[in-house]
């Protein structure tokens, strides 16, 4: 089935620790987004990537990093994690140069930094 | 700045029509969507306005008023799986989505 695939889709992390997610789309869409949801709050962009081997910053990038090495992946990364990192985390994708540019979500990863 | 404005919370009947609004200030504009999001799921596409008017999707409706920063979803004969958050996002001249909180939407039989 066509879409995106995060993983994993829970994780608990203690603060300090490393952490990648992991997201990848398999539609060919040239434009992929992270984005953090949090409780009474709108979505909100940590990364993007207009094409592949291109990256930028969104509302909020302190503390991630993202790298963009082919059309079909986009990671993210936590190199120190804090516990204000606690969040569900949607990779998204869209096709720019469609009707619309809709976005397409991944179905989360939940992260809880102790 | 920026601003998406959307209530917090609603409350309707089964059967029975609700209205979200949305309003927002943004820096440009390139288009109006609506997202459902259902608890703990990823939210999904419900409607694209770019130009003032009503657009309509079977039970679903969205309007738009450029001139006033104004628009709403109409859900119409509301059933129990409408139970969602509804998300008002809106496009900027950078291209880039700025997103209101959400409207939770319950239904009560």
């Amino acid at each position: 089935i066509a879409g995106i695939t995060q993983a994993p889709t829970s994780q608990i992390l203690a603060a300090g620790r490393r952490m990648t997610l992991r997201c990848t789309q398999d539609m060919r869409h040239n434009a992929m987004y992270w984005y953090r949801q949090d409780l009474g709050l709108g979505l909100r962009l940590i990364h993007y990537s207009n094409t592949a081997g291109t990256t930028g910053k969104g509302e909020v990038p302190d503390g991630y990093s993202v790298s963009r090495a082919n059309t079909d992946d986009f990671p993210l990364t936590l190199a120190s994690a804090v516990p204000s990192q606690t969040s569900v985390y949607f990779c998204a994708s869209s096709d720019r140069a469609g009707d619309t540019g809709e976005l397409f979500f991944g179905e989360g990863s939940r992260l809880t930094v102790l | 700045g920026q601003n998406i404005d959307q209530p917090t919370e609603m409350t309707a009947t089964e059967g029975a029509i609700v209205q979200i609004n949305c309003t927002y200030q943004t820096s440009g504009f390139n288009g109006l969507f609506w997202y459902q999001q259902h608890a703990g799921e990823a939210p999904t596409f419900l409607s694209y306005n770019v130009l003032d008017g009503l657009e309509e999707k079977g039970r679903f409706s969205s309007f738009l008023s450029r001139s006033k920063g104004y628009s709403y979803l109409l859900l119409k004969e509301l059933q129990m799986k409408d139970s969602a958050s509804y998300l008002c996002a809106v496009r900027d001249s950078n291209y880039q989505l700025i997103w209101g909180a959400g409207t939770k939407l319950i239904i009560k039989p």
